[in-house]
C-alpha cells in the first residue's frame, strides 16, 4: 500500500544553519505531496506543497522538489530560525480520488539560538 | 486557507464518562472531515473520515461504538469518545478536506484528551 517514510529526529541545528530533512514515499500514480508542520501544542498546519513530477513547493523560505525518479520530496531551508523548531510531517494523498492523507512519522526539529 | 476550530482545547475528565469534541469549519463548507489521533511524539492516525449527512467510515481497527462521530452540518462534525478509559487519553485533530477539489487538507487546533 501507499506510504511515506521520512528521516527520524530530532534534528539539532544552530540558528542559520542548513536544513535538509529527507522524505520518500511509495504509491501507484502520481500522487500529491505535502509537507505540514506542526507548532507545540497545535494542530498541523500546510507548509507546502506540490502535485506533480518536477514541481517545486515553497513557503517561508522552505522548498521541496517532487522527484518523481527517486520517490523523494526532501523539505530544505537554507538558513533555520528558532522559530522553525516544530515537528515536520511529510504526507501524500494518493492520485485515486477522495482526499485521504497518509502522513510520515514526523521529524523533530529543535533550532538553537 | 480555510479556517478549522475545536472545541474545547483541553478536557479532563473521568473514567467512564463521555466527552464530546466539536469540529467547525468557519468560512468553508466542508462535505468531508477527518478525524484523526495522535500520540505524543507519533504521527497522526486516521480514525474516521465523516461525510456530511451520512454515517461516517471508520479505519480498520477503530471501534465505531466509541467513537461516535457525526457530522450533522457542513460546518459541524462532533466526535463523542463514550466511556472514556485512560488509554483514550490523547491528542485528537479533526481536518477538513480543502474546497475546489483540492486535496490540502486544513487542521483543527487539537483536542487534548485527558482521563483519569
Amino acid at each position: 500500500g501507499d506510504s511515506v517514510t521520512q528521516m527520524e529526529g530530532p534534528v539539532t541545528l544552530s540558528e542559520e544553519a542548513f536544513l535538509t530533512i529527507n522524505c520518500t514515499y511509495t504509491a501507484t500514480g502520481y500522487p500529491s505531496l505535502f509537507w505540514y508542520v506542526q507548532y507545540p501544542g497545535e494542530g498541523l498546519q500546510l507548509l507546502l506543497k506540490a502535485t506533480k513530477a518536477d514541481d517545486k513547493g515553497s513557503n517561508k523560505g522552505f522548498e521541496a522538489t517532487y522527484r518523481k525518479e527517486t520517490t523523494s520530496f526532501h523539505l530544505e531551508k537554507g538558513s533555520v530560525q528558532v522559530s522553525d523548531s516544530a515537528v515536520y510531517f511529510c504526507a501524500l494523498t494518493p492520485n485515486t480520488g477522495g482526499f485521504k492523507t497518509i502522513f510520515g512519522a514526523g521529524t523533530r526539529l529543535f533550532v538553537k539560538a | 486557507g480555510a479556517v478549522v476550530s475545536q472545541h474545547p482545547s483541553r478536557v479532563i475528565c473521568k473514567s467512564g464518562t463521555s466527552v464530546k469534541i466539536e469540529c467547525r469549519s468557519l468560512d468553508f463548507q466542508a462535505t468531508t472531515m477527518f478525524w484523526y489521533r495522535q500520540f505524543p511524539k507519533q504521527s497522526l492516525m486516521l480514525m474516521a473520515t465523516s461525510n456530511e449527512g451520512s454515517k461516517a467510515t471508520y479505519e480498520q481497527g477503530v471501534e465505531k461504538d466509541k467513537f461516535l462521530i457525526n457530522h450533522a452540518s457542513l460546518t459541524l462534525s462532533t466526535l463523542t469518545v463514550t466511556s472514556a478509559h485512560p488509554e483514550d487519553s490523547s491528542f485528537y485533530i479533526c481536518s477538513l478536506a480543502g474546497g475546489g477539489g483540492t486535496d490540502t487538507q486544513y487542521f483543527g487546533p487539537g483536542t487534548r484528551l485527558t482521563v483519569l
